[in-house]
């Protein structure tokens, strides 16, 4: 079974300070990949998504992306109490046809 | 341009019971699902419509049966409601590789 991996934390950082979320997934094959927020009782937003190696950047977002050790990191520049939510990675496996499967997210926790 | 809507936001019922649960896009969205999160399990697809006039099965889907009315509204159907079906229900479309788009939410508490 195809699989994507997060630690449900909390993650707590100090505002200001570099947030790193990460998430490892089991198939190789994988071909794009989502980062979604979801604040508590709202639906998941879309962050970001990559599909080849390396960073993608937008505002204080990254998202790096690495197929050979099969994971997939969010990084968080400058971050703010607004930050705080929990962020699920998504994964859209080869073969999965138009499906994504989601990990069980990362609770974020941006503290003053 | 309302995105993805859901109808109802909230619906308690009793065991046996049934609903239907009502999505639609106007996004022109190939692709719908149906999936439900419940605490420490993450988003679980129950069930999919690669495309209009096609329903698939994804990883939780007894229990519900799903109807792909025409390429804006996907429903799901719970014929005989039980407590383990309790749980936040959330719609989503997308186009084919690209961003996946999601509902408000409909949160379901069956007694």
């Amino acid at each position: 079974q195809k699989e994507v991996e997060q630690n449900s934390g909390p993650l707590s950082v100090p505002e200001g300070a570099i947030a790193s979320l990460n998430c490892t997934y089991s198939d190789r094959g994988s071909q794009s990949f989502f980062w979604y927020r979801q604040y508590s009782g709202k639906s998941p937003e879309l962050i970001m998504f990559i599909y080849s190696n390396g960073d993608k950047e937008d505002g204080r977002f990254t998202a790096q992306l690495n197929k050979a050790s099969q994971y997939v990191s969010l990084l968080i520049r400058d971050s703010q109490p607004s930050d705080s939510a929990t962020y699920l990675c998504a994964v859209n496996f080869e073969g999965g046809g138009n499906k994504l499967t989601f990990g069980t997210g990362t609770q974020l926790k941006v503290e003053l | 341009n309302a995105g993805v809507t859901q109808t109802p936001k909230f619906q308690v019922l009793k065991t046996g019971q049934s609903m239907t649960l009502q999505c639609a896009q106007d996004m022109n969205h190939n692709s719908m699902y149906w999936y439900r999160q419940d605490p420490g399990m993450g988003l679980r697809l129950i069930y999919y419509s690669a495309s209009e006039g096609t329903t698939d099965k994804g990883e939780v889907p007894n229990g519900y049966n799903v109807s792909r009315l025409n390429k804006r509204e996907f429903s799901l159907r719970l014929e005989s409601a039980a407590p383990s079906q309790t749980s936040v229900y959330f719609c989503a479309s997308r186009r084919y590789q690209e961003t996946q788009y999601f509902g408000p939410g409909t949160r379901l508490l069956v007694l």
